[in-house]
């Protein structure tokens, strides 16, 4: 059971937007920035989004994130085919003292 | 231009320890914390602990604590961990990171990662 609470599938066609949900608690997201991975199949993870709404070079800008309290989500705009990944939030947790992920969102591209 | 590479996949024998490399190039050695975490088959990700080679400092996830070490030899530029006490639950790619230095955290989020390494621990 991971510690941040996503949900496991998401979908959208071509050209839609589409929102993952991250939730956590005081000692993770709702005291620390979240950053957001995407993770293609077979390959290892890459950044999208760090300290909770900041694009790394090189990420497009259909790619947003956002954090309120203890939750954050990332949003995916015009939605293309190459999209189609596993999703992963993560913060650090004060309490734990480690580095927490969310379960992933598999986003499929219908 | 960033690159992590990380050391061929391994079989081990249950009790057996492990130890994989991740060699940097791109950027300072000394400027970056690196960060180790593993993917079961099929499952999420999760952080095993990391090292401010500068600092000669490295912080573990209790769930690992006694059983991985990682250490830096900023000579190669090269990050080690080594996991002992193997048993089938340790099957996982393991992943090395890299990202701008939080002490404590060892990093404000894994900005370049290797291309991962497979180890099976089957008797």
């Amino acid at each position: 059971q991971s510690v941040l609470t996503q949900p496991p599938s998401a979908s959208g066609t071509p050209g839609q937007r589409v929102t993952i949900s991250c939730s956590g608690s005081s000692s993770n997201i709702g005291s620390n920035p979240v950053n957001w991975y995407q993770q293609l199949p077979g390959t290892a993870p890459k950044l999208l989004i760090h300290t909770n709404n900041q694009r790394p070079s090189g990420v497009p800008d259909r790619f947003s994130g956002s954090k309120s309290g203890t939750s954050a989500s990332l949003a995916i705009s015009g939605l293309q085919s190459e999209d189609e990944a596993d999703y992963y939030c993560a913060a650090w947790d004060d309490s734990l003292s480690v580095w927490v992920f969310g379960g992933g969102t598999k986003l499929t591209v219908l | 231009q960033v690159q992590l590479v990380q050391s061929g996949a391994e079989v081990k024998k249950p009790g057996s320890s492990v130890k994989v490399s991740c060699k940097t190039s791109g950027g300072t050695f000394n400027s970056y914390g690196i960060s180790w975490l593993r993917q079961a088959p099929g499952q999420g990700l999760e952080w095993m602990g990391g090292i401010i080679p500068i600092f000669r400092t490295a912080n573990y996830a209790q769930k690992f604590q006694g059983r991985v070490t990682i250490t830096a030899d900023e000579s190669t530029s090269t990050v080690y961990m080594e996991l002992s006490s193997l048993r089938s639950e340790d099957t996982a790619v393991y992943y090395c990171a890299r990202g701008p230095i939080i002490v404590v955290v060892i990093t404000k989020y894994f900005q370049h990662w290797g291309q991962g390494t497979l180890v099976t621990v089957s008797s």
